[in-house]
């Protein structure tokens, strides 16, 4: 069985320009999360799809990000206009249920905004 | 707010043995213990839910404290594939649904 798959693996832009990640979740999985690392901190919460449906975006930073899930499968995560403080590295993560199932990490996207 | 975890950083001969902790200030419905080695997607170790058991995979096991809203995390014998840096993650449940919150880490790094 394929795990979560991300793209890219990293991607270095200019401030002001556009970056867009994708997620591929393991299949069947109904609930997809997108998490963020900045360097030297912890992993944090940017929000929880359950199918096409946003659950709980409550961690994303600003308008200046975009999460979309078409058709219940994978996940794009836009950044327009990127500035410096959004480099880190991004992680999807999957899983069947939500309160007491694993959570299934991708490999990350590292993005660099200098 | 973030769950705290303790030590920052241990370093291990092989065999030795060690504890993480992660501690939170709110009540948790579940516990999520993972291990991340550099530049690799964090790896699910066990999950530890509220009212439930003590649980265990080979030499590695983790309890979860419902009085303290503590979970610890048993290293025993470690080997060197057990390096990499450590992760809780709590969820709370309710219409927090799956959301997990990560404390800061743990690095562990075991040497020959």
């Amino acid at each position: 069985e394929a795990g979560v798959t991300q793209f890219p693996s990293h991607s270095v832009i200019e401030k002001g320009q556009t970056v867009t990640l994708r997620c591929d979740p393991i299949s069947g999985h109904d609930n997809l999360y997108w998490y963020r690392r900045v360097m030297g901190k912890e992993i944090k919460f940017l929000l929880h799809f359950v199918k096409e449906s946003k659950q709980d975006e409550s961690g994303m930073p600003n308008n200046r990000f975009l999460a979309e899930r078409t058709g219940g499968t994978y996940s794009t995560l836009k950044v327009q206009p990127a500035e410096l403080e959004d480099s880190g590295v991004y992680f999807c993560a999957s899983s069947q249920g939500t309160f007491t199932d694993t959570q299934y990490f991708g490999p990350g996207t590292r993005l660099t905004v200098l | 707010q973030q769950p705290v975890q303790s030590p920052q950083a241990v370093i291990l001969r092989e065999g030795e043995d060690a504890v993480i902790n992660c501690s939170s200030s709110k009540a948790l419905y579940s516990v999520h213990w993972y291990r991340q080695k550099h530049g690799e997607a964090p790896v699910f170790l066990m999950i530890l839910l509220k009212g439930g058991e003590q649980m265990r995979h080979e030499k590695i096991s983790a309890s979860f404290n419902e009085k303290k809203q503590q979970s610890s995390l048993y290293l025993t014998a470690s080997q060197l594939s057990y390096s990499g840096t450590y992760f809780c993650g709590t969820g709370i449940g309710g219409t927090s649904y799956g959301k997990l919150t990560f404390g800061q880490g743990t690095i562990l790094t075991v040497h020959p």
